[in-house]
């Protein structure tokens, strides 16, 4: 069964700096995604990022980039230049099986602080 | 583009009572729909996934339902509502492979 650990309930930095949230996973599934979504306080989830798991180079979007390390089995999102309104909880999700369901971690939620 | 809708954005219901929470995908054909739910602080579980009209999937055995009548409508259910279905309530579409799922605004349920 695949699984998705993240070990941050909580995590803060200052305004402008990066922060490394922190992802493992667990699947014997040989292709597989990895995703990262946003969750601002009004609820929504917002699709930040996703990395396949045959993809040779690490994704970035923007601001965001995931440091994919394949053996280690983890998937840690780099946020830089950290802004006021990245202030959300973040959370970690593996894509599973043939229908595309996620499974989610327990997230980390991070402040931003000026 | 596609768009996702779900509503209501909020809901109070007495325990016993029936349960209809809607989302409809726009913008595209066929998607794969899914229903969350999550707990205060917690993460997403997933509850059903449907791959097609009529064809649905559950995830965990509980006191919902879901059905989807038609491409693009993916309906959660409920004959009696328990004090257990509080949370909140999160429909998502995607194209099926390794696609990024798109949620809805979601719905909180309140269960007095």
């Amino acid at each position: 069964a695949q699984k998705i650990t993240q070990t941050q309930p909580g995590m803060f930095v200052q305004e402008k700096e990066a922060v490394t949230l922190d992802c493992t996973y667990d699947t014997s599934d040989p292709s597989y995604g990895l995703f990262w979504y946003k969750q601002p306080s009004s609820g929504e989830m917002i699709f930040l990022i996703y990395q396949g798991s045959y993809d040779q180079q690490n994704a970035t979007e923007g601001r965001y980039s995931l440091n994919f390390q394949k053996a280690r089995k983890s998937a840690n999102l780099v946020i830089s230049a950290s802004q006021l309104g990245d202030s959300a909880m973040y959370f970690c999700a593996i894509s599973s099986g043939g229908y595309n369901k996620l499974i989610f971690g327990a997230g980390t939620r991070l402040a931003v602080h000026p | 583009s596609q768009t996702i809708h779900q509503w209501p954005a909020t809901l109070v219901q007495p325990v016993g009572s029936p349960l209809s929470l809607e989302c409809t995908v726009e913008g595209t054909s066929n998607p794969n729909l899914y229903w969350y739910r999550q707990a205060a602080g917690r993460g997403l579980q997933l509850l059903f996934y449907s791959v097609g009209i009529g064809q649905i999937s559950s995830e965990v055995p509980q006191n919902l339902s879901a059905s989807r009548p038609q491409d693009r409508q993916f309906i959660l259910s409920s004959k009696k509502l328990l004090l257990s279905d509080s949370g909140f309530y999160l429909c998502a579409w995607t194209m099926g492979g390794h696609q990024p799922q798109h949620f809805g605004d979601g719905t909180r349920l309140s269960i007095l």
